[in-house]
């Protein structure tokens, strides 16, 4: 299995732009992670999806953040508009279970720049 | 509040210098503690779980334990290679909650 796939690997836009990441999970995974990582805040736990709905969104920080999952292989999350804050690395993760002692797996981000 | 701490933030060490990263934690009941290590440009990558104080896990040069309190990661006259950074994190015993992580301890091993 080639692993967690994101897109893309590096993303700069404009202020006010929409942006839009992109997310293929490991086949057979049930579940499906959003996470944001920065310096000051570490990894934060966005998002997450079991069989393709969502569960838990308490961590999308704004109503201009948005995810989809529209079948078991492919996620988006979206900005809308975007802001410098929103400057981070976004991580895409899966798991066969929520509680597995394998813990998941990572695709190896965007990293997105708003200027 | 579900809190998971790591220290130090970076640590620098020489070829061979054993030392001890600490991850502290705080949650309403432990279903599992993890262990990740994340090289740059990468995502984390999964490398223990520990269910209960008292257990230890290892890998190469790593040693992971638990107490009811703290995880520590002990790493053994390391090499060059072990540079990067080591997250922990933690996933409780309510239902539907995902996994909750720390800053992170980046570690340099100069030869």
């Amino acid at each position: 299995d080639a692993g967690v796939i994101q897109s893309p690997r590096h993303e700069v836009t404009e202020m006010g732009q929409e942006v839009t990441l992109r997310c293929k999970p490991i086949s057979g995974h049930d579940y499906l992670f959003w996470y944001r990582q920065t310096m000051m805040r570490g990894l934060e736990l966005l998002i997450y999806f079991n069989n393709n709905v969502p569960i838990d969104d308490s961590g999308m920080p704004e109503d201009r953040f948005s995810a989809k999952m529209p079948n078991a292989s492919f996620s988006t999350l979206k900005i809308q508009p975007s802001e410098p804050r929103d400057s981070a690395v976004y991580f895409c993760a899966s798991s066969l279970a929520l509680r597995g002692g394998y813990g998941y797996t990572f695709g190896s981000g965007t990293r997105l720049t708003v200027v | 509040e579900d809190q998971v701490t790591q220290s130090p933030e970076a640590l620098r060490l020489q070829e061979g210098e054993s030392s001890s990263l600490n991850c502290s934690y705080t949650v309403s009941g432990l279903r599992g503690l993890f262990w990740y290590r994340q090289d740059p440009g990468k995502g984390p990558e999964f490398l223990f779980t520990l269910y209960s104080a008292g257990e230890e896990k290892e890998k190469e040069r790593l040693k992971a334990t638990l107490t009811k309190k703290e995880s520590f990661l002990h790493i053994t006259a390391p090499k060059p290679e072990d540079s990067a950074t080591y997250l922990c994190a933690v996933q409780a015993v309510q239902a539907g909650t995902a996994l909750i992580f720390g800053k992170g301890t980046t570690l340099s091993v100069s030869s």
